[in-house]
């Protein structure tokens, strides 16, 4: 069974840093793209990063809302996807998904259950 | 304010058959596939339709996905009181190098 389970969520004050973690089991986590999206409280998906397996290249993509504050990375050995998020922002506040992602599609197949992060001084 | 344009509510009698637009452009649903995704009341989302039509396994053939042109439709037919829920397109955008979303789209079950 795909298990997504991620970790980290707090509250923070606005430009502290916070890392994400995700803890995948049940699949060849290194043979996937793994990737991130929020939800905003009462608001809508928003799609924030994803990295390419291994086999092509670990590339990485990142949201224009928060390219050159956070990053993407994953460790295949340990099976876990982490997202280094610094210079938070009150925008940023938002549940965390962590996802895996299948095929050209790029589509999410499977979620984790949300991390809550919240930025407020 | 979403890139893709999403009806903000629908609604259905059970049984009935309901339509789910998503509207975008030329660099995103007019170049991409589209996926739908369905996220139930406090709980993740959950892929209902990839590559604008496909259903992943576990998925009743109740919901079907289609694409023309910049625009894309989810249908739901037999409407269920368990359908009742956010349901969400996204796509690959070429000129943002992304995936941007609509919405959302909340469906009630009267």
């Amino acid at each position: 069974e795909v298990q997504l389970v991620e970790s980290g969520g707090d509250l923070v004050q606005p430009g502290r840093s916070l890392r994400l973690s995700c803890t995948a089991s049940g699949f060849s986590f290194g043979d996937y793209t793994m990737g991130w999206f929020r939800q905003a409280p009462g608001k809508g998906l928003e799609w924030v990063s994803f990295i390419r397996s291994n086999t092509y290249g670990g590339t990485t993509e990142n949201a224009a809302s928060v390219k050159g504050r956070f990053t993407i990375s994953r460790d295949d050995s340990k099976s876990v996807a982490y997202l280094q998020m610094n210079s938070l922002e009150t925008e940023d506040t938002a549940v965390y998904y962590c996802t895996r992602v299948v095929g050209v599609f790029m589509a999410a197949d499977y979620w984790g259950q949300g991390t809550l992060v919240t930025v407020s001084s | 304010q979403s890139v893709l344009t999403q009806s903000p509510s629908a609604s259905g009698t059970p049984g009935q058959r309901v339509t789910i637009s998503c509207s975008g452009s030329s660099s995103n649903i007019g170049s991409n596939t589209v996926n739908w995704y369905q996220q139930l009341p406090g709980t993740a989302p959950k892929l209902l339709i990839s590559g604008n039509n496909q259903r992943p396994s576990g998925v009743p053939d109740r919901f079907s996905g289609s694409k023309s042109g910049t625009s894309a439709s989810l249908a739901i037919s037999g409407l269920q009181s368990e359908d009742e829920a956010d349901y969400y397109c996204a796509v690959w955008d070429d000129s943002l190098n992304g995936v941007v979303f609509g919405g959302g789209t909340m469906l009630t079950v009267l």
